[in-house]
């Protein structure tokens, strides 16, 4: 059983371009989180998503920021117009439909805005 | 809110020894504790964690933890580490009330040497 994907593993951006990073979860898992990590600190939780749905946003920037998990297809973490804070490695994890204490978490995705 | 301190970035020790990671939280309610690791550019994989129930937990590799109420911490410990060991460990926690949502510590990186 493939873990939680995420692709690219690095990226890099000019400042002002667009960062899509994609996770695909296990198989069977319905949950989605994304979590970012800027440089000397932990993860921080940014959005929480089901099939189609966004749960929990509060972690999200109120700019720039969108994520979706449609009903086919990876779940995209897209960064509009990006700028150099916005350097960090963004986590993806996932978990089964039925309440868990647990995610499982991809490799990361390391952006790089020059 | 929910936060979580890992007091020490950087963990040098040598093959054999043993070794103790530090990890205080500070939480308004009871929360779940988890130890994840970081395996050079792998995702975060769950080491052990405590719900409920004996205060000492065991997780894989023969790493367990303590938790202790009264002083807010769950020490990570192994008697004697290996090279393999080397790697960066992550403290998290999350409340029974919403345990979509991890905060994680900003990680100790283990150096074991030989």
């Amino acid at each position: 059983n493939a873990g939680v994907m995420q692709n690219p593993r690095h990226l890099v951006r000019r400042r002002g371009q667009e960062a899509r990073l994609r996770c695909s979860p296990m198989k069977g898992h319905s949950h989605v989180y994304w979590y970012r990590q800027l440089p000397e600190e932990g993860l921080k939780f940014m959005v929480y998503l089901q099939k189609e749905n966004i749960i929990d946003e509060s972690g999200m920037p109120k700019e720039r920021f969108s994520a979706e998990f449609p009903k086919e297809g990876p779940s995209i973490l897209r960064i509009q117009q990006v700028v150099r804070g916005d350097s960090a490695a963004y986590f993806c994890a996932s978990s089964p439909p039925r309440g868990t204490y647990e995610q499982y978490f991809g490799p990361g995705t390391r952006l790089t805005v020059t | 809110a929910q936060s979580v301190t890992q007091l020490d970035s950087q963990v040098p020790v040598f093959e054999e020894a043993p070794v103790e990671l530090r990890c205080n939280y500070s939480s308004s309610v009871s929360v779940y504790l988890f130890w994840y690791v970081q395996y050079p550019n792998q995702g975060l994989q769950l080491l052990l964690k405590y719900l409920s129930g004996s205060t000492l937990v065991k997780g894989i590799n023969g790493f367990e933890a303590e938790f202790n109420k009264s002083q807010t911490s769950f020490h990570l410990r192994k008697p004697s580490v290996h090279i393999s060991d080397t790697a960066e460990y992550f403290c998290a926690v999350n409340r029974p009330d919403n345990f979509n949502k991890f905060y994680f510590g900003s990680g100790t990186k283990l150096n074991v040497k030989p």
